[in-house]
């Protein structure tokens, strides 16, 4: 299985800081990347997929870059409903795999 | 809009069969490849698996005990997974990529429900 690595565990930051979070996979996946945010209770969110394309209706606040093996999630300037966890998911090989997450707390 | 909502027992026994249903509104399920994902807090987010209108993938470390169907008439899929564990309670999630099919990236999820696996 591709083990999908993330940094970091968690994050304090403030609204308007510039926020970066770090996936690695174990081996190439090429684009096949996508992101998802997660509240309590709730289920994850699609952010971003094939790695820097921005799912309908997410802020442009939100971007995502990266191929190959490494990958970033920014948000630029990070607002109140922006604190919630963040994931990585691999779409390139079978089993599909997710990161274990990054936390945003508030500051 | 698409809408996805499990149902099914929240409490299963161990040795047991887990079995739950996912409803989909908005949409018909003869198209797209319909998964299932879970969330525990040892594990984090695993990928089950998906079935479609002719076929099955499912995750190798769960496919000895699993087992997905789709029924057309209803608008329904569902999971079975077998000879469940502690190990297996989680938060299930039944899931659908995007429309345009551009990748196994999970636009539609229904709300979770959580199965707890206790005698």
């Amino acid at each position: 299985d591709i083990q999908m690595t993330q940094s970091p565990s968690s994050v304090s930051a403030s609204i308007g800081d510039r926020v970066t979070i770090t996936c690695r996979a174990s081996q190439g996946i090429s684009s096949w990347l996508a992101w998802y945010q997660q509240k309590p209770g709730k289920a994850p969110k699609l952010l971003i997929f094939a790695a820097s394309s921005l799912q309908s209706g997410v802020p442009s606040r939100f971007s995502g870059s990266g191929s190959g093996t490494d990958f970033t999630l920014t948000i630029s300037s990070l607002q109140p409903e922006d604190f919630a966890t963040y994931y990585c998911q691999q779409a390139n090989t079978f089993p599909l795999t997710f990161g274990g997450g990054t936390k945003v707390e508030i500051k | 809009q698409v809408q996805l909502q499990e149902s099914g027992p929240g409490l299963v026994k161990p040795s047991e069969t887990l079995s739950l249903t996912c409803t989909v509104s908005g949409g018909s399920i003869s198209s797209y490849y319909w998964s299932w994902i879970r969330q525990s807090p040892g594990k984090g987010l695993e990928w089950i698996g998906y079935i479609y209108y002719s076929g099955t993938n499912y995750n190798p470390s769960l496919k000895s005990r699993v087992t997905m169907s789709v029924d057309t008439s209803k608008n329904q899929f569902s999971l079975k997974l077998s000879s469940v564990t502690a190990a297996d309670t989680a938060v299930y999630y039944c899931a659908r990529e995007r429309a345009d099919s551009s990748g196994y990236y999970y636009a539609y999820w229904g709300q979770g429900t959580l199965v707890t696996v206790s005698s």
